[in-house]
């Protein structure tokens, strides 16, 4: 079946590291983006990916960073400068190509600072 | 800024009701609008997507609606069940620059009582 994989499912961060936040997918989708999910706030876009080796900052791209060097793959790392990391975050992909596709998620990573 | 607003918060039925869920935003100039399921803890599933140039989509017992020149859509769940208890949240998707973004409510959470 066609979708995409997030892993891990929970991860701990230790003050001062970096983490990375693994997404695949299988639907050969060209465009990739991810999410940052609060408690009683609406998901926030990091950083999205159109094609691969590119990628555009999205409204909260401080403190994080992303490649694109596979069509199937779009990683998150978490760096040292997120000062607040604690957060469920979401993996999407959609085809590309003038708005009319919808998105597609993963189920998502669980990101706890310890 | 495309600003979603979804009202109610949080909705409490008895099991067999029919219920309105309701989604404003500000920016009329969308390519579609998509409507998710959020169960706790869990990723997003895809429900509807509405297409600018559509006026409703159905799919079981989910009916959504879409008047984009006033800014609104409705996700319209007949005879409820304890299984459609989650977090429903719609996104629009934006023109121009905006295309590839989806941009979120902050969701409805619904409780179906058995």
């Amino acid at each position: 079946d066609g979708g995409i994989t997030q892993s891990p499912k929970y991860l701990f961060r230790k003050e001062g590291q970096n983490v990375t936040l693994s997404c695949e997918q299988n639907l050969n989708h060209d465009a990739m983006y991810w999410y940052r999910q609060d408690p009683g706030q609406g998901l926030r876009l990091i950083y999205y990916s159109q094609i691969v080796n590119d990628f555009q900052k999205g409204d909260i791209a401080e403190g994080y960073s992303v490649s694109r060097e596979k069509k199937e793959s779009f990683p998150l790392t978490v760096t040292s400068a997120q000062k607040n990391p604690t957060a469920f975050y979401l993996c999407a992909s959609s085809m590309r190509g003038w708005g009319y596709y919808g998105y597609t998620f993963g189920s998502g990573t669980r990101l706890t600072v310890v | 800024k495309q600003e979603v607003t979804q009202i109610p918060a949080a909705l409490s039925v008895p099991e067999g009701e029919n219920l309105v869920l309701n989604c404003s935003f500000t920016d009329s100039a969308i390519y579609n609008l998509q409507w998710f399921r959020q169960d706790p803890g869990k990723g997003l599933t895809s429900l509807l997507l509405i297409q600018s140039s559509q006026r409703e989509q159905t799919s079981g017992r989910l009916n959504a609606s879409l008047d984009k020149s006033s800014g609104r859509s409705t996700l319209y769940i007949a005879a409820s069940q304890p299984g459609d208890s989650a977090t429903y949240l719609c996104a629009p998707r934006g023109l121009g620059a905006g295309s590839y973004q989806l941009t979120f409510g902050k969701g409805t959470k619904l409780s179906v009582i058995p």
